[in-house]
């Protein structure tokens, strides 16, 4: 069965203090790799897709990696508004029934 | 606003209870999926509609039933509720097919189910 792990549960870091996120996967065939935010009480906000190994995405202080095991979320020079916790999912499926399978997420804490 | 309606964002009912969750699609998106996302198990992928029609079915319980209407709304029953049925309720769209080429899912803001 298709499974994703992210790794650490939680994460405290100083505001500028620069730190990666792990999301680890067992897939037959990756089809896309999405990594999601979310704020508390709200729903998931999408970041970035990747679908092949070595590639790269960056938005603001985000980077995205993809390898064929496991992805990184880079986050470079975090400030609080960063806090959150991020999500990755794998895409399963076929046309017309894909559905996300995600991880439990990585809950990031930016201490100013 | 992601675009993606759902209603009531709080709902407050007692064991055993049926009640039903509403979800309007982001504008042209034809795909509907709903997920439960509990304190211990993240977000589990519950059933998805694509033009009306169930397209896949994930870890839904028989108490549990959906269904997408013509205008491509959406509803999620749920009855002879328990209080492990307590959770956050998301529902999210895309195009469809192709939709998760274009990056992804559009999720609501939820619904938060408490039954006590």
């Amino acid at each position: 069965e298709d499974q994703v792990t992210q790794s650490p549960e939680a994460l405290r870091l100083q505001e500028g203090e620069s730190s990666s996120l792990n999301c680890s996967y067992t897939v037959s065939g990756l089809r896309g790799l999405f990594w999601y935010r979310q704020d508390p009480g709200k729903g998931p906000e999408f970041l970035f897709t990747l679908y092949s190994a070595g590639e790269e995405k960056e938005k603001e202080r985000l980077k995205a990696t993809l390898t064929k095991k496991e992805s990184f979320l880079h986050i470079t020079a975090p400030k609080p508004e960063d806090s959150a916790t991020y999500l990755c999912a794998v895409r399963q499926g076929g046309f017309g029934n894909e559905k996300l399978t995600f991880g439990t997420g990585t809950r990031l804490t930016i201490i100013p | 606003d992601s675009g993606v309606t759902q209603t009531p964002k709080h709902l407050i009912t007692a064991t055993g209870q049926r009640v039903t969750l509403r979800c309007s699609p982001r504008s042209g998106d034809l795909s509907v999926y709903w997920y439960q996302q509990s304190l211990d198990q993240g977000l589990q992928f519950l059933i998805q509609y694509y033009n009306g029609e169930e397209r896949a079915k994930g870890n839904i319980l028989e108490r549990f039933s959906a269904q997408q209407f013509p205008d491509l709304h959406s509803e999620l029953n749920l009855s002879s509720l328990e209080l492990g049925d307590s959770a956050l309720y998301f529902c999210a769209s895309s195009v469809g097919g192709q939709g998760l080429l274009r990056g992804g899912y559009t999720f609501g803001s939820g619904t938060r189910l408490t039954v006590v």
